[in-house]
C-alpha cells in the first residue's frame, strides 16, 4: 500500500503571496488531519477532513483553509503569507476512530 | 484541557532501557499514542494505546498508562543508535478529531 504523499516537499514563497499544498491520503482512507510543526509552538491541529466535509478546525486564522475531495485528497491553502507561516506542514490520513495513523513526510514551507 | 507535556531531552547509553514520559490533563482521552519523529521527516507511529487499558508491550516497546495521574510512559528496550530521535506523545479526545501533542522529548543514545 503507497503511504500517505504530499506535494510539493519544499517551498519557497514572500510575504503577502498564497500558498496550495496537497496530501493524497492511503487508498480507502477517508479521514485527512492537517498540523503546522514549528520550533516554537510545536504541533498544532489545522483542521481535519471526513468524506468532503469539515469535522473540526483548529486555532488558526482564516488565512488558512482546506478542502477535500471526492476521492479523499486534501488540500490546504493559506493566503497572504506571513513570515510565521514558515513551517513544517504535515498530513495524516485514517480510517476509522484513530486519528493520525499515518503521516506524510511533510511539505517544509519557508516564507522570506 | 489539552495539555500533553513532556521533558525535553533524554540521554541513554546503547544497551540501556530508555524511559520517555508524558503527562495529559484531559481525563476524556480515547487513544494515547507514540510517534517518532527524525531529522527532516514525518511522523511515524511507533504504537498507541486505548484509554482502558493499562499496559501495552510490542517488541522492544512498552507503554504504560496510569490513569489515575495521567501518566504515559514508553519503555524502549535495548536502545539503538537508531532510536535516536524526537519523541511525541499525543492524545485524542472523545468527540474531538484532532490529536492533541506533547512538545516532544529528544532521545540521543551514545555509543
Amino acid at each position: 500500500k503507497a503511504g500517505v504523499t504530499q506535494t510539493p516537499r519544499y517551498l519557497i514563497k514572500t510575504r503577502g503571496q498564497q500558498v496550495t499544498l496537497s496530501c493524497s491520503p492511503i487508498s480507502g482512507h477517508r479521514s485527512v488531519s492537517w498540523y503546522q510543526q514549528t520550533p516554537g509552538q510545536g504541533l498544532q491541529f489545522l483542521f481535519e477532513y471526513f468524506s468532503e466535509t469539515q469535522r473540526n478546525k483548529g486555532n488558526f486564522p482564516g488565512r488558512f483553509s482546506g478542502r477535500q475531495f471526492s476521492n479523499s485528497r486534501s488540500e490546504m491553502n493559506v493566503s497572504t503569507l506571513e513570515l510565521g507561516d514558515s513551517a513544517l506542514y504535515l498530513c495524516a490520513s485514517s480510517s476509522g476512530q484513530r486519528l493520525g495513523e499515518y503521516f506524510g513526510p511533510g511539505t517544509r514551507l519557508t516564507v522570506t | 484541557g489539552e495539555d500533553v507535556e513532556q521533558s525535553l531531552f533524554l540521554s541513554v547509553r546503547e544497551g540501556d532501557s530508555s524511559v520517555i514520559n508524558c503527562t495529559y490533563t484531559d481525563s476524556s482521552s480515547t487513544y494515547l499514542y507514540w510517534y517518532k519523529q527524525e531529522p527532516g521527516a514525518g511522523l511515524q507511529l511507533l504504537t498507541y494505546i486505548f484509554s482502558n487499558m493499562d499496559m501495552k508491550q510490542d517488541q522492544r516497546l512498552t507503554v504504560l498508562l496510569n490513569k489515575k495521574d495521567k501518566h504515559l510512559s514508553l519503555r524502549i528496550a535495548d536502545t539503538q543508535t537508531g532510536d535516536s530521535a524526537i519523541y511525541f506523545c499525543a492524545e485524542s479526545i472523545s468527540g474531538a478529531n484532532n490529536l492533541f501533542f506533547g512538545t516532544g522529548t529528544r532521545l540521543t543514545v551514545i555509543p
